[in-house]
């Protein structure tokens, strides 16, 4: 069992360019969650989704959009990367939304130019 | 808007003391409080799960303690190693779209 898997593991991009970072959880959670971790700044949600079908903003929204057609994975989307957006990026997933714990993916570290 | 903090922010101690790490939080309306471990260039690894109706939970040299009312949570480690050396970080889950609110760390080093 792998838990949770990113792609990729690291990317150079430049700015303006759109970017995919892929997610995927093998444990059948039903809520999955995007965090960035800054130097300075912690850890802060991107986006939620609770289960299936459904997604939510969380403290950092802007610049990012995400999508949950199945159980399984859970993308998130820079439309067009700016270098802000430079940060390392957790997917993380949970059984139930509210009272199981977060397991982590091993990361994304994305470096915009 | 929920605030965690952690203090200290970093630690340093020979191996084998016992150690309590402090973590405050500014909204008593949670449902849970994660505990995690991060190794440098890693993932973050879960530790304890403390609900918001329990007061501690306890996993091998692990014990956590969450006292809502006050705000805080402790996470004591007994007999500590050198691999015990990491980032600790406290969460705090208020649902939807808080999802967790994390301080900032501990970075604990035991010595040899």
């Amino acid at each position: 069992i792998a838990g949770i898997t990113q792609a990729p593991t690291s990317q150079i991009l430049a700015a303006g360019r759109r970017m995919t970072l892929r997610c995927t959880q093998d444990m059948r959670h039903n809520a999955m969650y995007w965090y960035r971790q800054d130097l300075g700044l912690g850890l802060r949600l991107i986006h939620y989704s609770n289960t299936a079908g459904t997604t939510g903003k969380g403290e950092v929204p802007d610049g990012y959009s995400v999508s949950r057609a199945n159980t399984d994975d859970f993308p998130l989307t820079l439309a067009s990367a700016v270098p802000s957006q430079t940060s390392v990026y957790f997917c993380a997933s949970s059984d139930g939304p509210f009272t199981d714990t977060q397991y982590f993916g091993p990361g994304t570290r994305l470096t915009v130019l | 808007k929920q605030e965690v903090t952690q203090i200290p922010a970093a630690l340093s101690v020979p191996e084998g003391e016992n150690l309590v790490l402090n973590c405050s939080f500014t909204d008593s309306a949670i449902y849970n409080l994660q505990w995690f471990r991060q190794d440098p260039g890693k993932g973050l690894t879960s530790l304890l799960l403390i609900q918001s109706s329990q007061r501690e939970q306890t996993s091998g040299r692990l014990n956590a303690s969450l006292d809502k009312s006050s705000g805080r949570s402790t996470l004591y480690i007994a007999a500590s190693q050198p691999g015990d050396s990491a980032t600790y970080l406290c969460a705090a889950f208020g649902g939807g779209a808080d999802g967790l609110t994390f301080g900032k760390g501990t970075h604990l080093i035991i010595q040899p």
